[in-house]
């Protein structure tokens, strides 16, 4: 099973409102990361969680705020987010990075964000 | 200098036809180069690995030139479902950042 979930599949949300994000993997990934993707361009990585750690935080606003409270579990929580951030938000999970080489990632299939 | 640089296309080809992308990298202690598909509005999805001694996994291959620094993509035999955007990603040195070049967008014509 390479599955990886997020809820909510799509969000409209006010400039003054709080959400979060959710994203679960089964797989026993020790890797965990955030991307945000723009309509015709490729995702842009955001925050990367290993072994429950952030261990890449990409100059990321902080009204994006990740949390990782488990091994399974990833969260992006949103607050006072601008127009410009609407976009699909991607978690993916992979297993940790070896000192020879990294393992394929596996995506979600996203949260469309709409900041109104 | 960008991580990865990949040609946007678009190519449109007609089935049954040939096609290859590249990607060119900028780092050369990257250790790890995936190709992914992604279809319109949905999330990538892993396509396939690429190995030093190239892979071949039905109609697609994939190679890797580390002195120059490129990885590729061929489809063989093009189907309408093949048409997607295709993107290359290169990881870094320490292997837990991952790049992703622009996409190349793929059209087969019935």
């Amino acid at each position: 099973d390479t599955e990886v979930t997020q809820t909510p599949k799509h969000l409209v949300m006010g400039m003054t409102n709080k959400k979060s994000l959710k994203c679960e993997q089964h797989m026993g990934h020790r890797a965990m990361y955030w991307y945000k993707q723009k309509a015709k361009k490729p995702p842009e990585l955001m925050f990367v969680y290993s072994y429950e750690k952030l261990s890449i935080n990409e100059s990321v606003p902080s009204r994006f705020s990740p949390e990782c409270p488990n091994s399974s579990l990833l969260n992006l929580h949103l607050h006072a987010l601008q127009p410009e951030d609407s976009a699909l938000y991607l978690c993916a999970s992979s297993q940790a990075p070896r000192s020879r080489g990294s393992y394929e990632q596996y995506f979600g299939p996203g949260t469309r964000l709409t900041v109104t | 200098r960008k991580e990865v640089e990949q040609d946007p296309g678009p190519f449109n080809v007609p089935e049954g036809a040939t096609v290859a992308f590249n990607c060119t990298y900028s780092n050369s202690a990257s250790q790890s180069f995936f190709w992914y598909r992604q279809d319109c509005r949905k999330e990538p999805k892993l396509l396939m690995s690429v190995y030093s001694s190239g892979n071949e996994d039905g109609r697609f291959t994939a190679q890797l030139n580390r002195a120059s620094q490129y990885i590729s993509l061929l489809i063989r035999d093009s189907k309408l479902s093949d048409s997607a955007t295709y993107l290359c990603v290169v990881t870094s040195g320490t292997g837990n950042q991952f790049y992703f070049g622009t996409g190349t967008s793929l059209t087969v014509i019935p």
